[in-house]
C-alpha cells in the first residue's frame, strides 16, 4: 500500500494563477481532508469530505474549492493563488468510525509569489 | 472555543533521559486523542491514539496518558535517542462532524548525543 499521495511535492506560483493538488488514499477509507500547515499557526483544516460525495468546509476554506473525485481522490483548488496562500498543504485519510487514525501524506509545499 | 496547547514549544535533553510532553485542551468532552510525530520537511506518522474512555495506551518507549478531567494528555518517552529529535504534535477530536482534528503547535525535541 502506497499510503496517502499527494502531487506535487512542490510548487511555484505567481500571483493570480490557479492551480490543483492532488491527493489519492489506496486504504479504502471513508473520510478524507485537506490541512494547512504555517509557521506560528500550526495545522489547520480547510475543508474535509466525510464520505464519497460530500465535503464541507473546514476552519479556513476561503479561497479553495475541493472535489471528491471518487473514494480514492479528494482534490485541493486555489482558482487565483494570493501570496497568503504560501503554506505546506497536506492530505489526510481516516476509515469510518470515531476511534480511528487518520493518516497524512508527504505534503506539498507551495510558494506563491 | 475549543483549543489544544503544546508546551513547551521546543525542548532539548542530553540522550538517554526520560521525558514529558505536555498537550492540554479546553473543553473535556473529547471523542479521542492522537499524537504525531514530524520530521523537519516531512508528514505527519501517528504515534498513538487515546479514545476517551481510556486513561493511557503504550507502543515500545511511549506512552501517552489522558485526563480529561484536567484537559491535558501527556507523551511519555523512556530512554530517548537522537533519532527521537522531531517535531511531537497532539490533536484532539471533540466528536464533530467527519472526525475534524484541532491541532496544537507542537513541541520540537532535540536530544543531543
Amino acid at each position: 500500500n502506497a499510503g496517502v499521495t499527494q502531487t506535487p511535492k512542490f510548487q511555484v506560483l505567481k500571483t493570480g494563477q490557479s492551480m490543483t493538488l492532488q491527493c489519492a488514499q489506496d486504504m479504502n477509507h471513508n473520510s478524507m481532508y485537506w490541512y494547512r500547515q504555517d509557521p506560528g499557526m500550526g495545522l489547520r483544516l480547510i475543508y474535509y469530505s466525510a464520505s464519497e460525495g460530500t465535503t464541507d468546509k473546514g476552519e479556513v476554506p476561503n479561497g479553495y474549492n475541493v472535489s471528491r473525485l471518487n473514494k480514492r481522490e479528494f482534490s485541493l483548488r486555489l482558482e487565483s493563488a494570493a501570496p497568503s496562500q504560501t503554506s505546506v498543504y497536506f492530505c489526510a485519510s481516516k476509515p469510518a468510525g470515531y476511534y480511528n487514525e487518520q493518516f497524512f501524506g508527504p505534503g506539498t509545499r507551495l510558494t506563491v509569489l | 472555543k475549543q483549543e489544544v496547547t503544546q508546551i513547551p514549544a521546543a525542548l532539548s535533553v542530553p540522550e538517554g533521559e526520560n521525558l514529558v510532553l505536555n498537550c492540554s485542551f479546553t473543553d473535556s468532552a473529547i471523542y479521542n486523542l492522537q499524537w504525531f510525530r514530524q520530521d523537519p520537511g516531512k508528514g505527519l506518522t501517528s504515534l498513538l491514539l487515546i479514545q476517551s474512555s481510556q486513561r493511557e495506551q503504550t507502543s515500545g518507549r511511549l506512552n501517552a496518558s489522558l485526563d480529561k478531567s484536567s484537559g491535558r494528555s501527556t507523551l511519555y518517552i523512556a530512554a530517548s535517542q537522537p533519532g527521537d529529535s522531531a517535531t511531537y504534535l497532539c490533536a484532539v477530536d471533540w466528536g464533530t462532524s467527519g472526525s475534524r482534528l484541532t491541532f496544537g503547535e507542537g513541541t520540537q525535541l532535540t536530544v543531543n548525543p
